[in-house]
């Protein structure tokens, strides 16, 4: 059962422009969520992450928002750069589980110059 | 630091055959997950362990999966006998502390069997 819900499985983006990847989950208990960004070959690395006790968390030209009451959160990259182009997954745990990560399939975002 | 290391990157076999995943977590790092990744269920947690101890296994798709970490320094993976349907991308990860916060994630090992 796929609590982490990432529906679009890819995304394209001009340069420069502003890139949005969703993201929906089930799990009412989850209270922490994280972006990890994948290059081919390579393992996932941490791209950033906000507390269920937070809207919004910013970090240079990545923020993520989260809205508890939709259960769904969304990365924006502002602006989108070639390099930004990687699968991203969006992914959420909660104390109870340890804080063992739950993963989204993932988003494919290719930038185009 | 070099990172969380897997070996062997690339594993091929044939159905049957004994498969053993190996994993290096950070130093000083406590926790250990096992993920496998594949195009119809994306990135799936396996097992974890904390402080060597395994936590949560439930996500161990059967029998024929086992893992240990004898020590903080090392883990494997095993699978057997290995089946056509276990082909996919197994990555281990670390973290400190109980939590998996920020993972950190090996290159992980590509399996393929035949």
């Amino acid at each position: 059962d796929q609590q982490v819900k990432q529906n679009s499985p890819s995304l394209s983006v001009q340069e420069g422009r502003i890139s949005i990847l969703n993201c929906d989950y089930t799990n009412s208990m989850f209270d922490y969520f994280l972006w990890y960004k994948k290059y081919p070959a390579e393992g996932p690395t941490f791209l950033i992450s906000i507390s269920s006790i937070k809207d919004k968390n910013e970090d240079g030209r990545f923020t993520v928002f989260l809205n508890k009451s939709a259960k769904h959160l969304s990365l924006h990259i502002v602006p989108s750069q070639p390099g930004d182009s990687a699968v991203y997954f969006c992914a959420a745990s909660h104390a109870g589980s340890g804080y063992a990560l739950n993963f989204g399939k993932g988003t494919s975002l290719l930038v185009t110059p | 630091d070099a990172g969380v290391i897997q070996s062997p990157r690339h594993e091929v076999t044939e159905m049957g055959q004994e498969v053993t995943l190996r994993c290096k977590p950070i130093s000083g790092h406590n926790s250990l997950f096992w993920y496998r990744q594949t195009m119809m269920r994306g990135l799936e947690l396996l097992i974890y362990f904390n402080n060597n101890v395994p936590i949560d296994d439930s996500g161990m798709p059967e029998d024929r999966f086992s893992a240990k970490m004898p020590n903080a320094s090392f883990s494997t993976l095993k699978i057997q006998p290995s089946e056509p349907r276990d082909s996919a991308v197994y990555f281990c990860a670390s973290s400190f502390g109980q939590g998996a916060e920020k993972l950190f994630f090996g290159s992980g090992t590509q399996l393929s069997v035949l």
